[in-house]
C-alpha cells in the first residue's frame, strides 16, 4: 500500500525558501507510470494544485505561482521534493504531497505538513 | 487559469441522495478534463473517491458515483450516511497536465 510522508520546517520566514520532502513507501519512484505532486490548503480555505513531476523529471506547475517553485525527484532515497522561494504570508497552508497514477488527479494522499510563514 | 465552481452546501437526509456538480469556466467539462473527487473531513486529509469521471478506488463506498452531467462533473451519493458529512472537492486537468480544483461543496446529512 502506497504511503507518503511529508517532512520540513513548520516555521518559514518571510523572503526565504519553504522546503519540503515526500518519503515514498510501498511503491518505487520510479514505478512505470508514477506522477508525484504538491497540494496546499490554506487555513479554513480550499485546495490548490502546485505541481506535480514525472520520473522523468518532468515538472507541471500552477501558472498563478509561476517561477518560484521547484520540484525534483530523488530515486535514490525514494523521495521527491518542493521549494517555493519568495515566501510572503499567503503561503502559510497545509502542505499535502500526493502520488498519482498519471498525469491528472492525486489518487493518494500524505498527512500533510501546517508551514507557517511569519518573521 | 480556469475557474472550477461547485456548489457551496448541500443539505441531504440521511437515507437520500444528492447530486454534486462541478463546472468549468472554460465550457463544457468532457471525460478529457479526467475529473476527480475527494472527501474530505475537519482535520484530516483529502481521500480520493472517484478518479477519470465514473472509476472508484478500493476503499471508495459503493454509495458514491461518478458521471457528466449536463456540461458538468457530478458526484452522486445515494442512501447517505451520517459519516458522510464533509466537504467535497472536484478536480479538472487542463492541457499541459495542470490541474485545478474545485471551491468544495459541504455536505450536511441532516
Amino acid at each position: 500500500q502506497l504511503q507518503l510522508q511529508e517532512s520540513g520546517p513548520g516555521l518559514v520566514k518571510p523572503s526565504e525558501t519553504l522546503s519540503l520532502t515526500c518519503t515514498v513507501s510501498g511503491d518505487s519512484i520510479s514505478s512505470s507510470s508514477s506522477y508525484w505532486g504538491w497540494i496546499r490548503q490554506p487555513p479554513g480555505m480550499g485546495l490548490e494544485w502546485i505541481g506535480s513531476i514525472f520520473k522523468s523529471g518532468s515538472t507541471f506547475h500552477n501558472p498563478s505561482l509561476k517561477s518560484r517553485v521547484t520540484i525534483s525527484v530523488d530515486t535514490s532515497k525514494n523521495q521527491f521534493s518542493l521549494n517555493l522561494s519568495s515566501v510572503t504570508a499567503a503561503d502559510t497552508a497545509m502542505y499535502y504531497c500526493a502520488g498519482h497514477r498519471g498525469p491528472t488527479g492525486p489518487d493518494s494522499w500524505g498527512q500533510g505538513t501546517l508551514v507557517t510563514v511569519s518573521s | 487559469q480556469a475557474v472550477v465552481t461547485q456548489e457551496p452546501s448541500v443539505i441531504v437526509s440521511p437515507g437520500g441522495t444528492v447530486t454534486l456538480t462541478c463546472g468549468s469556466s472554460t465550457g463544457a467539462v468532457t471525460s478529457s478534463h479526467w475529473p476527480y473527487w475527494f472527501q474530505q473531513k475537519p482535520g484530516q486529509a483529502p481521500r480520493t473517491l472517484i478518479y477519470d469521471t465514473s472509476n472508484k478506488h478500493s476503499w471508495t463506498p459503493a454509495r458514491f458515483s461518478g458521471s457528466l452531467l449536463g456540461g458538468k462533473a457530478a458526484l452522486t451519493l445515494s442512501g447517505a450516511q451520517p459519516e458522510d458529512e464533509a466537504e467535497y472537492y472536484c478536480f479538472l486537468s487542463y492541457s499541459g497536465a495542470r490541474g485545478v480544483f474545485g471551491t468544495g461543496t459541504k455536505v450536511t446529512v441532516l
